[in-house]
């Protein structure tokens, strides 16, 4: 159960995009659609942004999309606003009911 | 609205035990798993366990298997984690979440467990 492996640190002006990766293995991220991606501004609880790869709940602009190719899954940030600067971390299911967090990647809007 | 709020943790020795619990509230509590996950002092996310609806099966991150025990009581709309055995590196602010879909829908603001002597 080794954690996901996410870059520290992704960086961007206000406007730009940014893509985070989130790699894992065939039992984890290559085997099932269940890939979650979370925010979390300082001191806060994280919160759901995107589940099953790439479907964002309600409430979460459309800026924050998700995707997955073989073992490594991303969360793309479009037009960056000062906001989504928080940490990300992608989740994904790792069979037996049991799950497995990534590493985190700190986002800084320059 | 959906509300999770967790209580419980503290200051512990090592070796200690410590029961969390967290009160849910806005939806129907015995129609969802739940799981409890921990975060170490400026470290990432771990998922530690979760509970069927009905308490009947119970998964365990392996670090935690043997020592920390997940319970629910659906009358009461409660979920548990009894931390026996504690150890320094179980130090985290832990979180209650609601699970939907297989990812984590709604958190509660996490209690802070503190092992040390």
């Amino acid at each position: 159960q080794s954690a996901l492996t996410q870059p520290r640190s992704v960086s961007g002006s206000p406007g730009q995009s940014v893509t985070i990766s989130c790699t894992g293995t065939s039992s984890d991220v290559g085997g099932y659609n269940y890939v979650s991606w979370y925010q979390q501004h300082p001191g806060k609880a994280p919160k759901l942004m995107i589940y099953d790869v790439s479907k964002r709940p309600s409430g979460v602009p459309d800026r924050f999309s998700g995707s997955k190719s073989g073992n490594t899954a991303s969360l793309t940030i479009s037009g960056l606003q000062a906001e989504d600067e928080a940490d990300y971390y992608c989740c994904s299911y790792a069979g037996s009911y049991r799950y497995v967090f990534g590493t985190g990647t700190k986002v800084t809007v320059l | 609205e959906v509300q999770l709020v967790e209580s419980g943790g503290g200051l512990v020795q090592p070796g200690g035990s410590l029961r969390l619990s967290c009160a849910a509230s806005g939806f129907t509590f015995s129609s969802y798993w739940m799981s409890w996950v921990r975060q170490a002092p400026g470290k990432g996310l771990e998922w530690v366990a979760n509970i069927k609806q009905d308490g009947s099966e119970k998964y365990y991150v392996d670090s935690v298997k043997g020592r920390f025990t997940i319970s629910r009581d659906n009358a009461k709309n409660s979920l548990y984690l009894q931390m026996n055995s504690l150890r320094a590196e179980d130090t985290a602010v832990y979180y209650c979440a609601r699970e939907v879909l297989y990812s984590r829908g709604n958190w509660g603001q996490g209690t802070l467990v503190t092992v040390s002597s």
